[in-house]
């Protein structure tokens, strides 16, 4: 099963602009986290937002958490070319252990 | 350098036959897990395991079998039951076992001759 979906499936901007990418899921969580994945490559963790948090930030990156409307946005500033991947928000239950993903966001930033 | 190995980076299988993925970490990770990754697709879980000698199935297990006789490693068996094993398969593990934070492999292309 999918616990997420994300929105939009696709996003194309210029470089330097902002791309905003949203997560919506649910059931109820421990914490959602942000991982991205180069084509053909594993995937990497960005960020980690725990369900008592309602935003966090690391470098370029920042996190909201709704948990009242099941959902989570990642906001990526001033990207770069090299941003281009695709970006999947998963879920975490603390009663199984398990993670959770969603379909992914693929963007392309165009230098 | 520590990480997560996985290996063959790809694979092809004959039709009645079984295939076993390889993945090995070096993180001294509890939690070890596997997913599988359709083209344009998000991620599923098959299995995943917290301790070792102890696994979970998970989303999509049918036809999937593993082992976790040692801390460092989680082979991934696909058997001749899974009648669709052309995927992506990512192997993952982490610290605790709350699932956060995982740390992937580079993957292995599973591909049906």
């Amino acid at each position: 099963s999918q616990q997420g979906e994300e929105d939009p499936q696709a996003l194309s901007i210029q470089e330097g602009e902002n791309a905003t990418m949203n997560c919506s899921y649910k059931t109820s969580i421990n914490n959602l986290q942000w991982y991205r994945q180069n084509s053909g490559r594993g995937l990497v963790h960005l960020i980690l937002i725990r369900s008592n948090e309602r935003e966090k930030h690391s470098g370029r990156l920042r996190v909201t958490l709704d948990t009242s409307k099941k959902s989570s946005s990642l906001l990526i500033t001033a990207s770069r070319a090299a941003d281009t991947a695709s970006y999947f928000c998963a879920t975490g239950s603390s009663n199984t252990g398990k993670l959770i993903f969603g379909q992914g966001t693929t963007l392309q930033v165009k230098p | 350098d520590g990480g997560i190995t996985q290996s063959p980076k790809y694979l092809f299988r004959k039709e009645g036959q079984n295939v076993t993925l390889s993945c090995e970490q070096n993180l001294n990770h509890d939690a070890m897990y596997w997913y599988r990754q359709d083209p344009g697709q998000g991620l599923r879980l098959i299995y995943y395991s917290q301790i070792v000698n102890d696994f979970q199935k998970g989303d999509i297990a049918e036809g999937y079998s593993v082992s976790r006789e040692k801390k460092e490693s989680f082979p991934l068996t696909v058997t001749s039951a899974q009648k669709n094993p052309t995927a992506f398969y990512l192997c993952a593990s982490s610290i605790g076992l709350r699932g956060e934070k995982l740390f992937f492999g580079s993957g292995t292309q599973l591909s049906v001759l």
